[in-house]
């Protein structure tokens, strides 16, 4: 079957970094998503990877390895509005978006 | 950027009523739109993939004669939970891609909070 893992929950101090894991094992693989997701609101889209290596966006960055079945979200300079789950998802052979359970990511001052 | 609206924003309906949720794609056309729901805590759960002017595509165990789900144009698809139940209560979420391809995201509406009493 099609399984992705993200750990449950993560804590990090403001000003630090943290990197969010993520492995998946899916039928074919056409790209890796990253969405951010605050409580009650709707995911908004972060980052996409489909080529091995890092992705950077600001404080944001993304790496893929697709021999390992492996990404992780690294955010840098965490700021409290980062506070928010953080869902990874994989296109499978059918362009199906397969949805990882998520991390909540939890800001403390 | 894409912009997909979603209304309403949140909805309290009686058991038994029928509610519907639009979502409309306001400055690209989607010729396919998805509808998601999450429960709390969870992760988001694909229910059907709206076609224009075609049926709609239903995940396995999803009634398609409760949730119905209606692709007129290409901007615009509604969802309508049809007798609803309290077990229905959710967060309803459509979704679109700008093109049809493996790097296009899908951009999300800001979701409907359904509550059955």
């Amino acid at each position: 079957g099609q399984n992705i893992d993200q750990p449950t929950e993560m804590t990090a101090t403001e000003g630090a970094i943290v990197q969010i894991n993520c492995t998946y094992q899916t039928s074919g693989f056409n790209g890796l998503f990253w969405y951010q997701q605050h409580a009650g609101e709707a995911p908004t889209f972060l980052s996409y990877n489909v080529l091995d290596g890092l992705e950077e966006k600001g404080r944001f960055s993304s790496f893929l390895s697709r021999s390992k079945g492996y990404s992780y979200l690294l955010l840098k300079e965490l700021q409290m509005k980062d506070s928010a789950s953080y869902l990874c998802a994989v296109r499978d052979s059918n362009y199906q978006l397969i949805w990882g359970a998520g991390t909540k990511l939890i800001i403390k001052p | 950027g894409a912009v997909v609206s979603q209304h309403p924003s949140w909805v309290i309906c009686k058991s038994g009523t029928s509610v519907k949720i639009e979502c409309r794609s306001l400055d690209f056309q989607a010729t396919t739109m998805f509808w998601y729901r999450q429960f709390p805590k969870q992760s988001l759960m694909l229910m059907a993939t709206s076609n224009e002017g075609s049926k709609a595509t239903y995940e396995q165990g999803v009634e398609k004669d409760k949730f119905l789900i209606n692709h007129a144009s290409l901007t615009l698809s509604t969802l309508t939970v049809t007798s609803a139940h309290p077990e229905d209560s959710s967060f309803y979420i459509c979704s679109a891609a700008v093109r049809q391809e493996g790097s296009s995201p899908l951009h999300f509406g800001n979701g409907t909070r359904l509550t059955v009493t």
